[in-house]
C-alpha cells in the first residue's frame, strides 16, 4: 500500500519558533509538494520538488523554506511561526507531471 | 494567475438522487483533470481523473469535460449518505502543479 508520511497529525508552536514539518514517501515518487489549505481558500501549493535538491516556489512562498536531500524526504520549514500560518499543512507526491496526487493525512499546526 | 473555480455549496441532494458538481478553470492549455473527495477532517483522496473531451465513467461516478467551454463536472448517481463530503477539482496548472478549487461541500439526505 503506497503511503506519504507526516510527521505530526497536530503541533501547536509558538509566535517566532522554528518549526518543521517532515514529509516522506515510499513509491519512489520524483515529484513533491506542500499545501495549505484554509477554509474557504482550497488547497494553495506552497514549494514543490521535483527532484533531490530542487525546489521550486508555489503561490505562496513567503515565510517557507523546503529542503530535500533524499528523495524520499521533502521537509517544509517555517523559518519564524506567525499566527498567520495557523492552518492545515498537506504533504503530497505524484509520480509524473500528469499523474494524481497521493497526499499525506496532514498537520494541524496552530500558533499561539 | 491561473484558476479553478467552484460553487462552495453546499449542495444538499436527497438519497438516491444524482449529485451534479461543477468546476471551471481559466487556463486552456491545461491536459489533465481530477476529482478529489476530502472528508471532514482527512486529507483528499482521488476519485476520478480525465484527460479527454467527453465523458468518463466509474461505478456511480461520471467525470464530463469540455475543454472549449473550460468546463469539467462530476456526476454522482444514486447518492449515498456516505458521499456526504467536500469535493475538489484540481487542474493540472502546467509543468508539475497542480490547481485546486476552493471545493464544493456536498450534503447526501437519509
Amino acid at each position: 500500500d503506497v503511503k506519504v508520511t507526516q510527521s505530526s497529525r497536530y503541533l501547536v508552536k509558538r509566535t517566532g519558533e522554528k518549526v518543521f514539518l517532515e514529509c516522506v514517501q515510499d513509491m519512489d515518487h520524483e515529484n513533491m509538494f506542500w499545501y495549505r489549505q484554509d477554509p474557504g481558500l482550497g488547497l494553495r501549493l506552497i514549494y514543490f520538488s521535483y527532484d533531490v535538491k530542487m525546489k521550486e516556489k508555489g503561490d505562496i512562498p513567503e515565510g517557507y523554506s523546503v529542503s530535500r536531500e533524499k528523495k524520499e524526504r521533502f521537509s517544509l520549514i517555517l523559518e519564524s511561526a506567525s499566527t498567520n500560518q495557523t492552518s492545515m499543512y498537506l504533504c503530497a507526491s505524484k509520480a509524473g507531471e500528469d499523474e494524481k496526487l497521493f497526499f499525506g493525512s496532514g498537520t494541524q499546526l496552530s500558533v499561539l | 494567475q491561473k484558476e479553478v473555480e467552484q460553487n462552495s455549496g453546499p449542495l444538499s441532494v436527497p438519497e438516491g438522487a444524482i449529485a451534479s458538481l461543477n468546476c471551471t478553470y481559466s487556463d486552456r492549455g491545461s491536459q489533465s483533470f481530477f476529482w478529489y473527495r476530502q472528508y471532514s477532517g482527512k486529507s483528499p483522496e482521488l476519485i476520478m481523473f480525465i484527460y479527454s473531451n467527453g465523458d468518463k465513467e466509474d461505478g456511480r461516478f461520471t467525470a464530463q469535460l469540455n475543454k472549449a467551454s473550460q468546463y469539467v463536472s462530476l456526476l454522482i448517481r444514486d447518492s449515498q449518505p456516505s458521499d456526504s463530503a467536500t469535493y475538489l477539482c484540481a487542474v493540472n496548472g502546467g509543468g508539475f502543479k497542480t490547481i485546486f478549487g476552493a471545493g464544493t461541500r456536498l450534503f447526501v439526505k437519509a
